[in-house]
């Protein structure tokens, strides 16, 4: 059965903290791999990952694809209260009937304490 | 330019009782999607349309109806709503269908309640 898993499911650092964030993967027809920010609302786009071992930044969010071990990281460094969010790991995977679909992970939840 | 938006934003309803979650997106795209999000369980594909015309059922479609009104809605139909679809719905769009290098655009949730 396909799943993707990501842990820890929450946490709680103090600013200024370097977070790691895991996404571990088993899916069939594997295409990319895609992390979003949630924040009480509508889940935003971080980053979208194809190939094993760039890794993306985007200001102090970077994150890294290991398509071997079948997982990727996002890492959160000097960790501001604005980043206090559910972190979702979602992989895109082909289907049989040529449909690709998004199999999303549970989240991760991270607050950041002043 | 908006993005995605849905209707409403809180809705709490009786078991059996019908409603439409209402969804646009100004963006222009192909495709459009409902999801749902439930606790420790991510989010669930209900349905989707690749494009203005077809739809197509996702992961958990039962108890569900959708109609792609144009290119810019996509509607959710619950017929008779039961306690199990509590939830948090999400619309999304994107460009293209069934492409792994295109991002979904998520509209901000309905909260439904079904007592």
């Amino acid at each position: 059965e396909d799943k993707v898993v990501q842990s820890p499911l929450s946490l709680v650092v103090h600013e200024g903290d370097t977070v790691t964030l895991n996404c571990s993967y088993e899916v069939t027809n594997f295409r990319s791999l895609l992390w979003y920010k949630q924040e009480k609302k509508a889940p935003t786009f971080l980053f979208m990952l194809t190939s094993s071992g760039i890794e993306k930044k985007s200001g102090r969010l970077s994150s890294i694809l290991d398509k071997k071990e079948l997982f990727s990281i996002l890492n959160i460094t000097a960790t501001q209260t604005g980043d206090s969010a559910v972190y979702l790991c979602a992989v895109f995977r082909a289907t049989t009937d040529s449909w690709g679909k998004l199999q999303f992970g549970a989240g991760t939840q991270v607050v950041v304490t002043p | 330019n908006a993005g995605v938006t849905q209707t409403p934003k809180f809705q709490v309803l009786k078991t059996g009782q019908s409603m439409t979650l209402q969804c646009a997106q100004d963006m222009n795209h192909n495709s459009m999607y409902w999801y749902r999000q439930d606790p420790g369980m991510g989010l669930r594909l209900i349905y989707y349309s690749a494009s203005e015309g077809t739809t197509d059922k996702g992961e958990v479609p039962n108890g569900y109806n959708v109609s792609r009104l144009n290119k810019r809605e996509f509607s959710l139909r619950l017929e008779s709503a039961a306690p199990s679809q509590t939830s948090v719905y999400f619309c999304a769009s994107s460009q293209r269908p069934h492409s792994s290098t295109d991002t979904q655009y998520f509209g901000p949730g309905t909260r439904l309640t079904v007592l």
